[in-house]
């Protein structure tokens, strides 16, 4: 099976704008999470989505935010970059929701100017 | 919520040595720990886990134990190679099926594995 992928794999933004990423998770499953990865913060959680509804968030402010489709693809989406927002962000995918191994791809690497 | 402590920061261990990483949990119902390796540039990678109703596991060099009394669980890997060279993670989350599944992580361990 291919593994999870996102794209795009690098982004550059400058301060004010907006992004958003996009997650295809393992043929199968279900469940998709999101963490950002940073040098000072390490491997935070975001959001998890499971068909198609928001089932747990992490702390973080309103500006990020997520969805899921039918084909339980997800994309995240930050609003008014800050320059904090530079990071590299994952997205996991899992069979079904709680109690299984989440599966990582390769993450997108944002650079906010 | 959850908080995973992890030591330590940096390991360096010649080839051929062992390692051991440390991790404790502050949240008592977690019942999953995985772990993670990391190699620079890529994405975390899934090395081994094991579930509260188990207090070691093992696979080939890696082993992982958990005591859930002191809410601690290691990562040990013998006769370490250059290729182990890379950031673990340890994770921990109160893992039930069919409900949330969010990894809390710990901050990291970046083993160098010398010749």
């Amino acid at each position: 099976k291919a593994g999870v992928t996102q794209t795009p794999r690098y982004l550059i933004k400058t301060r004010g704008q907006q992004v958003t990423l996009s997650c295809s998770p393992i043929s199968g499953h279900r469940s998709v999470s999101w963490y950002q990865q940073t040098p000072g913060q390490g491997l935070q959680f975001l959001f998890e989505y499971f068909s198609e509804t928001q089932r747990n968030k992490g702390n973080f402010p309103g500006r990020f935010s997520g969805r899921q489709f039918s084909n339980s693809r997800s994309e995240m989406n930050v609003s008014t970059l800050e320059l904090g927002d530079s990071a590299l962000y994952l997205c996991a995918s899992s069979l079904e929701r709680g109690g299984d191994t989440q599966y990582f791809g390769p993450g997108t690497r944002l650079t906010v100017l | 919520g959850e908080n995973v402590e992890q030591h330590p920061s940096t390991l360096s261990v010649q080839e051929g040595d062992s390692a051991v990483i440390k991790c404790t949990y502050s949240d008592s119902a977690s019942n999953y720990f995985p772990w993670y390796k990391q190699e620079l540039g890529k994405r975390p990678q899934l090395i081994i886990d094991i579930r509260s109703n188990v207090g070691e596991k093992k696979d080939q060099r890696i082993a992982v134990t958990l005591n859930k009394t002191a809410k601690h669980f290691s990562l040990h890997i013998t006769e370490t190679q250059p290729e182990d060279s890379a950031v673990y993670f340890c994770a921990a989350s109160r893992s039930i099926t069919g409900t949330a599944s969010k990894l809390t992580f710990g901050t990291g361990t970046r083993l160098q594995v010398t010749l």
